[in-house]
């Protein structure tokens, strides 16, 4: 059973462009949670996510920034126009149901720098 | 507001000495705890967790954590670190009736021969 998968692991782009980060849970999992940690600090929650449904995107930033999870295929965080600011390291978690008490197991990544 | 205070950014411990880190939280009801470590360039692994019952939890790697009510701690232990222990430590709190992990900043171990 493959952990939660992401890719890229590593992206650059420059300012302006789009970056695409995918996240593929665990099997079996339908709950999809995004963090973002900024150099020499912890993850910040940014959104929930289950199959076609957001359910809290209350740490997303208000423009530019959007994410999914559709019924086939991976979950997406996207961020348009990026700004150097956006550089930082991007985890996905999943779980299998939903709950304060639920582990959920992270990808290992993907470490977003903006030129 | 729920939060995670871990005021140790940087620990440097000995090969073989014990460890503390050392974890605070703030939170209104009985919490989710949560113990991570971060390997360089990798993901996160839970070590521990604690829910109810006996407030010291065992984890993996041979790590242990004692939640204190009376102090809203809940302090990562190890009697002998080793050289593959170094890498950084997250405190969590699992909000009850939700869904958010809140993650304190972390905590950086060096372990040095």
């Amino acid at each position: 059973n493959a952990g939660v998968m992401q890719n890229p692991r590593h992206l650059v782009r420059r300012r302006g462009q789009e970056a695409r980060l995918r996240c593929s849970p665990m099997k079996g999992h339908s709950h999809v949670y995004w963090y973002r940690q900024l150099p020499e600090e912890g993850l910040k929650f940014m959104v929930y996510l289950q199959k076609e449904n957001i359910i809290d995107e209350s740490g997303m930033p208000k423009e530019r920034f959007s994410a999914e999870f559709p019924k086939e295929g991976p979950s997406i965080l996207r961020i348009q126009q990026v700004v150097r600011g956006d550089s930082a390291a991007y985890f996905c978690a999943s779980s299998p149901i939903e709950g304060a008490e639920t582990e959920a197991f992270f990808g290992q990544g993907t470490r977003l720098t903006v030129v | 507001a729920q939060s995670v205070t871990q005021p140790d950014i940087h620990i440097t411990v000995s090969e073989g000495a014990s460890l503390e880190l050392r974890c605070n939280y703030s939170y209104g009801a009985t919490p989710y705890l949560f113990w991570y470590v971060q390997s360089p360039g990798q993901g996160l692994q839970l070590l521990l967790k604690y829910f109810s019952g006996d407030t010291l939890v065992q984890g993996i790697k041979g790590f242990e954590a004692e939640f204190k009510r009376s102090q809203s701690s809940f302090n990562l232990r190890k009697p002998s670190v080793h050289w593959s222990d170094a890498a950084e430590y997250f405190c969590a709190v699992g909000v009850s009736g939700g869904f958010k992990t809140i993650f304190g900043a972390g905590t950086r171990l060096f372990v040095k021969a």
